[in-house]
């Protein structure tokens, strides 16, 4: 079964605007990562958050996590037509080694 | 870095054949793990090795699935007498074991068609 789940399902925005995305999952994690999949293609690594982080910057992307709601936002800034794709969020239990996706937010961005 | 590669990238096979994908991890990670993705869902969580251990299964997997990672570097994954509902994108990512934070490289996945 998979861990989290992303909210909203699908996003449409037009460009320069900023998109966000949330995240929430069920149990303790040891840290949390966002993905990015373009159509029929593997998933890209984004960027990471860790248990013990409230915040982190990538560029124009800004990931928030608060542990004590479970839940994680994912903030695109100035958004470009080639954000267009889905995103997940992958959390990886305190408990092993695997690591649980959600179900996704598909993001459009018009141009 | 090369990347991880899988193969084939598709594959169109009749119900109750059996079928077989092999990924070539990253040279040097150590964790190497399965996921199953359908349309419009996220990743689903198969099994995954350090080095040549198989560490984790699924539940959800059944015993026509099967995964091997003999010298702890390519790893296939096998499923026997596949059904209609085997038909799925599947991935293959490696990571390093610790360190690295657990970032998951992803390959571009095989796709299979069960008809």
């Amino acid at each position: 079964s998979q861990q989290g789940e992303e909210d909203p399902q699908a996003l449409s925005i037009q460009e320069g605007e900023n998109a966000t995305m949330n995240c929430s999952y069920k149990t303790s994690i040891n840290n949390l990562q966002w993905y990015r999949q373009n159509s029929g293609r593997g998933l890209v690594h984004l960027i990471l958050i860790r248990s013990n982080e409230r915040e982190k910057h990538s560029g124009r992307l800004r990931v928030t996590l608060d542990t004590s709601k479970k839940s994680s936002s994912l903030l695109i800034t100035a958004s470009r037509a080639a954000d267009t794709a889905s995103y997940f969020c992958a959390t990886q239990p305190d408990t092993g080694n695997q690591f649980y996706f959600g179900t996704g937010t598909s993001l459009t961005v018009i141009p | 870095d090369t990347g991880v590669s899988q193969d084939p990238r598709h594959k169109i096979t009749k119900r109750g054949q059996n079928v077989t994908f092999r990924c070539d991890p990253i040279s040097e990670h150590n964790r190497l793990y399965w996921y199953r993705q359908t349309l419009g869902q996220g990743p689903e969580f198969l099994t995954y090795f350090q080095n040549e251990a198989q560490l984790e299964k699924s539940r959800l997997l059944s015993d026509r699935f099967s995964a091997e990672r003999p010298k702890g570097s390519f790893s296939t994954l096998e499923i026997q007498r596949t059904e209609q509902g085997d038909s799925a994108m599947y991935l293959c990512a490696s990571s390093k074991l610790a360190g690295a934070g657990g970032e998951l490289f992803f390959g571009e996945g095989s796709r299979l068609t069960v008809l």
